[in-house]
């Protein structure tokens, strides 16, 4: 199975700042990478997909890079609803393992 | 728009079964691949099942796979996850998701682009 590992795991930011958070995926994963927000309570949502792909209705501040085993997300001008936990997630192979997950807070 | 609504969560014994569902509106049901997934409380996130929207293939976790059984029922738009054989580590949030695919660079792509709000599923005695 394909290990996730996301660091850092917690983070801490002000409003309008420009942050990354890093994927790494234990073997080459090209670039199946998707990426979520989730607040608290409530479901995940869909940011980024094939690593770099904005899904649909998504702020243009979320973008996403990476290849093979090394991924980013970037949020710039962070706003206070970007505050929530962000899960990369391989598509490669199955299963389809998320990273433990990075609390983005203020 | 599309939306999924779980239900049937609720607390168990170990070793007993529950059956949740998943009614899908907004979207063409009966060609989507659907997935469920959970989580822990205060967790990450973990696949558990996905089955296929035309042949109804399913395919399984291994920490699930002979207790847990995916199904679907495409006339009335709804998802299905049978959980037997319950245990204390079985217990979390259950999300459904529709699974969808893009191709895309002439690869296909798959990401889970709908959520359910999830139902809670509580395995303790």
């Amino acid at each position: 199975d394909i290990k996730m590992t996301q660091s850092p795991s917690s983070l801490s930011a002000s409003v309008g700042d420009r942050i990354t958070i890093t994927c790494r995926a234990s073997q080459n994963i090209r670039t199946y990478l998707n990426w979520y927000q989730q607040k608290p309570g409530k479901a995940p949502k869909l940011l980024i997909y094939a690593a770099s792909s904005l899904q649909t209705g998504v702020s243009s501040r979320f973008s996403g890079s990476g290849s093979g085993t090394d991924f980013t997300l970037t949020i710039n001008s962070l706003q206070p609803e970007d505050f929530a936990h962000y899960f990369c997630q391989q598509s490669y192979s199955s299963p389809r393992s998320f990273g433990q997950g990075t609390k983005l807070e203020i | 728009e599309a939306q999924l609504l779980e239900s049937g969560g609720g607390l168990v014994q170990p070793g007993g079964s529950l059956r949740l569902s998943c009614a899908a509106s907004g979207f063409t049901f009966g060609s989507s691949d659907m997935c469920w997934v959970r989580q822990v409380a205060g967790k990450g996130l973990e696949w558990v099942a996905t089955i296929s929207g035309s042949r109804s293939t399913a395919y399984y976790a291994d920490s699930v796979k002979g207790r847990f059984t995916i199904s679907r029922d495409n006339s009335n738009n709804t998802l299905y996850l049978q959980l037997n054989s319950l245990r204390v580590e079985d217990t979390a949030v259950y999300f459904c998701a529709k699974d969808t695919s893009t191709f895309l660079n002439s690869n296909y792509y798959y990401y889970m682009d709908v959520w359910g709000k999830g139902t809670t599923v509580t395995v303790s005695s």
